[in-house]
């Protein structure tokens, strides 16, 4: 039972570019969802998050948007560089930031130079 | 201030026997929980501890146990391992209400 769904694994975007990478939910407890860039060979960083009671949160290039009656996120990337190149996990939990997470499978994004 | 740090960061082990993993948690951090990553998966919870008590639960077997000590690290035991026990094992450290932190992660294989 998939709570946390990133139905697309892998996103290709030219530099410069948007990159816009979304999720999508089913349970209607969750409160508060998160962003997490994974490397190769590191843990999950924190990126970004957005509570229930917003429906956009932004921070530089990273902006994340939140569709609450569609149950849907997105994480927008603008402009995208060859750095962002990683693993996005979309999470979501209903008690807070460092509780509980669940979290999607995650979407590889490649940022061609 | 350093960050979350697992060891070991690689170990193979035999069906049937057990393994700790261990995790010491960001500086001033008192919450840990841990998470099994399997290949092509997102990170699943298995359990969180707060000023070494038991906080939350996923949906795990009791094999899988866990401690926290007074200085906030923590262990992740699993007993009678089984070949779906193969995965990365995250350790996270928060300050309540904060977002987690996390290490590099404890690579198991189990043959």
């Amino acid at each position: 039972d998939q709570q946390v769904k990133q139905n697309s694994p892998s996103l290709s975007v030219q530099e410069g570019r948007i990159s816009i990478l979304n999720c999508d939910y089913t349970n209607s407890m969750f409160d508060y969802f998160l962003w997490y860039k994974k490397y190769p060979a590191e843990g999950p960083t924190f990126l970004i998050s957005i509570s229930s009671i917003k429906d956009k949160n932004e921070d530089g290039r990273f902006t994340v948007f939140l569709n609450k009656s569609a149950k849907h996120l997105s994480l927008h990337i603008v402009p995208s560089q060859p750095g962002d190149s990683a693993v996005y996990f979309c999470a979501a939990s209903h008690t807070g930031a460092n509780s509980k997470l669940t979290f999607g499978k995650g979407i590889t994004l490649s940022v061609r130079p | 201030e350093t960050g979350v740090t697992q060891s070991p960061t690689h170990l193979i082990k035999t069906r049937g026997q057990q393994v700790t993993l261990r995790c010491s948690s960001q500086s001033g951090h008192n919450t840990v929980s841990w998470y099994q990553q399997a290949l092509g998966q997102g990170p699943q919870f298995i359990f969180q501890y707060y000023r070494e008590e038991e906080n939350g639960r996923g949906n795990f077997p009791p094999r899988f146990s866990g401690l926290q000590f007074p200085n906030y690290s923590s262990e992740l035991n699993v007993n009678a391992l089984e070949l779906d026990d193969s995965a990365l094992y995250l350790c996270a450290s928060s300050f309540p209400g904060q977002f987690y932190t996390f290490g590099s992660g404890t690579r198991l294989t189990v043959v």
